[in-house]
């Protein structure tokens, strides 16, 4: 069975950084498409970041330079370093993958959130 | 790269059709079949719906149908029930290895 169990949110200062991770089980992160989007409180989705199958990395103008997407195999977990963070990046933040669906640009598993709060 | 363009709102009643739409530029919806919907019930996450403008993953009622014209995707939901009630979200992917979301549609059967 697929799982994603993100962990790793909480308070954080303005200026400060976070990493948050997501624990993967029932399929292996380095063979898939995976991804971050996040959901400020109240608001809709907003993708953050995609690593792919073969190790290419993106994300949007709003987070390029301060946020960085990684995985570890040997522990079959993704990552999102969060640096230099400000209060608009308060939101939950989900894990998510293409699992079953066509191998990019949409995600059909996902982890429950977890919340990351940039708050003085 | 700026949201993708939904309605609010719609609205509908119990056994009948809704259309949300999603409208793009000629650079994301309009350039790549790649048009996803999901649909997010509150406190939850969400759940893909469609993919690559028409294909639904397994599991997901016929009832969910998605097509595009030009720069606009849509997600038509026939033989509306109460649990369809929910926050709709389309997705695109814009080139550069890169995806943008739609602000959200907000789905209520009356």
């Amino acid at each position: 069975e697929v799982q994603l169990v993100e962990t790793g949110g909480g308070l954080i200062q303005p200026g400060g950084s976070l990493r948050v991770s997501c624990a993967a089980s029932g399929f292996t992160v380095s063979s898939h498409y995976m991804g971050w989007v996040r959901q400020a409180p109240g608001q809709g989705l907003e993708w953050v970041s995609v690593i792919y199958a073969g190790g290419h990395t993106s994300y949007p103008d709003s987070v390029k330079g301060r946020f960085t997407i990684s995985r570890d195999n040997a522990k079959n977990t993704l990552y999102l370093q969060m640096n230099s963070l400000r209060a608009e990046d308060t939101a939950v933040y989900y894990c998510a993958t293409n699992y079953e669906s066509s191998g990019y640009y949409s995600f059909d598993y996902w982890g429950q959130g977890t919340l990351v709060t940039v708050s003085s | 790269q700026s949201a993708l363009t939904q309605p609010r709102s719609v609205s509908g009643s119990p056994g009948q059709s809704v259309t949300i739409s999603c409208t793009g530029t000629s650079s994301d919806v309009g350039d790549y079949d790649y048009v996803s919907w999901y649909q997010q019930h509150p406190g939850k996450a969400p759940k893909l719906m469609i993919y690559d403008v028409t294909k639904r993953p397994s599991g997901v009622p016929d009832r969910f149908s998605g097509s595009k014209s030009g720069n606009t995707g849509s997600l038509t939901i026939s033989g509306l029930q109460a649990e369809d009630e929910a926050d709709y979200y389309c997705c695109s992917y814009v080139g550069y290895y890169s995806l943008v979301f739609g602000g959200g549609t907000t789905l209520t059967v009356l």
